[in-house]
């Protein structure tokens, strides 16, 4: 079955500890997302990235850093400098990053920082 | 980004149709007009998307306005299945759009059996 892994699906951290979280697809996309999520709130971009080594921020980067060495992975590290990383996080794909390309999620992993 | 304003929650009868308004008084001539929908607990998904005309797929309908201030997600006959929060997003047909998804906080749809 082609999509979007995400692991793990919980999470627990101590807090000032960096954690990566992965993300691997086999669509053969080439534009890869990460959104965070708070309760009862939408979906708010960090990273981007269009193709493979190569990847911008988006709204919220402050604090996590990616990395796009593979076309099918875009690992995410929430470092000891974001402030409030308890979150449910949430990683997509989509064959291109065009105005009308759907866009694939993956089940999310929610992160708890203690 | 052009911004939308949706309902907070909607409910509806299992079995009906429910339509789920969403108002986009700010959009651009070249703006897409995407739905995607989240499931408790899940990543959102793609319900449909459209530019002017109205659109059909298997999951649901897209009626747009002759002046595309707003539109009009069309579920024809609910049912439990689709009780989730429906996010209405505009996004930038032309230039260096990279895909970006603005989500707003959405309608949360109930649906009753």
């Amino acid at each position: 079955d082609g999509g979007i892994t995400q692991s793990p699906k919980y999470l627990f951290r101590k807090e000032g500890q960096n954690v990566t979280l992965s993300c691997e697809q086999n669509l053969n996309h080439d534009a890869m997302y990460w959104y965070r999520q708070d309760p009862g709130q939408g979906l708010r971009l960090i990273y981007y990235s269009q193709i493979v080594n190569d990847f911008q921020k988006g709204d919220i980067a402050e604090g996590y850093s990616v990395s796009r060495e593979k076309k099918e992975s875009f690992p995410l590290t929430v470092t000891s400098a974001q402030k409030n990383p308890t979150a449910f996080y949430l990683c997509a794909s989509s064959a291109i990053a065009g105005s009308t390309d759907t866009q694939y999620f993956g089940p999310g992993t929610r992160l708890t920082v203690l | 980004d052009a911004k939308t304003t949706q309902p907070n929650s909607m409910e509806s009868n299992e079995e009906e149709p429910v339509h789920l308004p969403c108002n986009h008084s700010t959009i651009s001539g070249t703006d897409y007009i995407h739905w995607y929908r989240q499931l408790p607990s899940q990543g959102p998904e793609y319900v449909i998307h459209g530019l002017t005309s109205n659109v059909n797929n298997r999951m649901a309908s897209l009626a747009i306005a002759e002046d595309r201030k707003s539109s009009t997600l069309i579920l024809h006959r609910a049912t439990l299945r689709d009780a989730a929060v429906y996010y209405c997003i505009l996004r930038v047909g032309g230039g260096t759009s990279y895909g970006k998804l603005t989500f707003g906080q959405g309608t949360i749809l109930t649906v009753h059996p």
